[in-house]
């Protein structure tokens, strides 16, 4: 399979916990997103790196997000102290920039539940 | 914040019959794409069409989008029980990068 993959698919935690999910995108993508889904919402977007710059971040990403992408290549999405808040589901999709019309293909998410 | 609005939020239909989404946005956009997701599954793209195209087919798709009234509707023809999805319009604006938008989704299901 070459799509984006995503680790894990689910996770639980208690508040208060570190979490760190990882992404691999499509092998040859330079660029790769986060983006977080709630409960009957559209995906909302968190940051977004080119190679292993992270050119912008959303108001959304509280200073207990942080996300890298050492290399280039695959990337993770650390919460600390995770507050129930935090539950959605995390995507991650990638691309390749082509001028102005690129394609994001999603990687199927991993799911966040903190009790 | 969500770009806008899809409507209606969710349409049941019968299979064989066509389904008719629409979205809503509020800034200039560069593109508008459409998106679908099956429960418990990523997000599959499903088709784009430029601030400076009005119509796009692809398969039993046909998106339209109206720069004006900044609306953009979905239709799928001849539809079936495996197109039961959420569907999510999400645009790309101007001059702000890369990053899609989406609004809130319209729950498709179809009966059959």
């Amino acid at each position: 399979d070459t799509g984006v993959s995503q680790d894990p698919r689910h996770k639980i935690t208690k508040r208060g916990q570190n979490v760190t999910f990882r992404c691999d995108p499509i092998s040859e993508h330079n660029r790769l997103y986060w983006y977080r889904q709630t409960l009957g919402q559209g995906p909302e977007f968190l940051t977004y790196f080119q190679n292993e710059a992270q050119l912008e971040k959303s108001r959304l990403l509280s200073d207990r997000f942080s996300a890298e992408r050492p290399k280039g290549s695959f990337s993770t999405l650390e919460i600390q102290r995770t507050e129930q808040g935090d539950s959605a589901m995390y995507l991650c999709a990638s691309s390749f920039r082509q001028g102005l019309q690129e394609t994001q293909y999603f990687g199927p998410g991993t799911r966040l539940l903190v009790l | 914040s969500q770009q806008g609005e899809e409507d209606p939020q969710a349409l049941s239909i019968q299979e064989g019959e066509n389904a008719t989404m629409n979205c809503s946005y509020k800034t200039s956009i560069n593109n508008l794409q459409w998106y679908r997701q099956n429960s418990g599954r990523g997000l599959v793209h499903l088709i784009l069409i430029r601030s400076n195209e009005r119509e796009k087919h692809s398969g039993r798709l046909r998106v339209t989008l109206d720069t004006s009234k900044k609306s953009s509707s979905l239709l799928i023809t001849a539809s079936r029980a495996a197109d039961t999805a959420s569907y999510f319009c999400a645009t790309v604006s101007s001059g702000d990068g890369n990053k899609l938008v989406f609004g809130a989704g319209t729950i498709l299901r179809v009966k059959s």
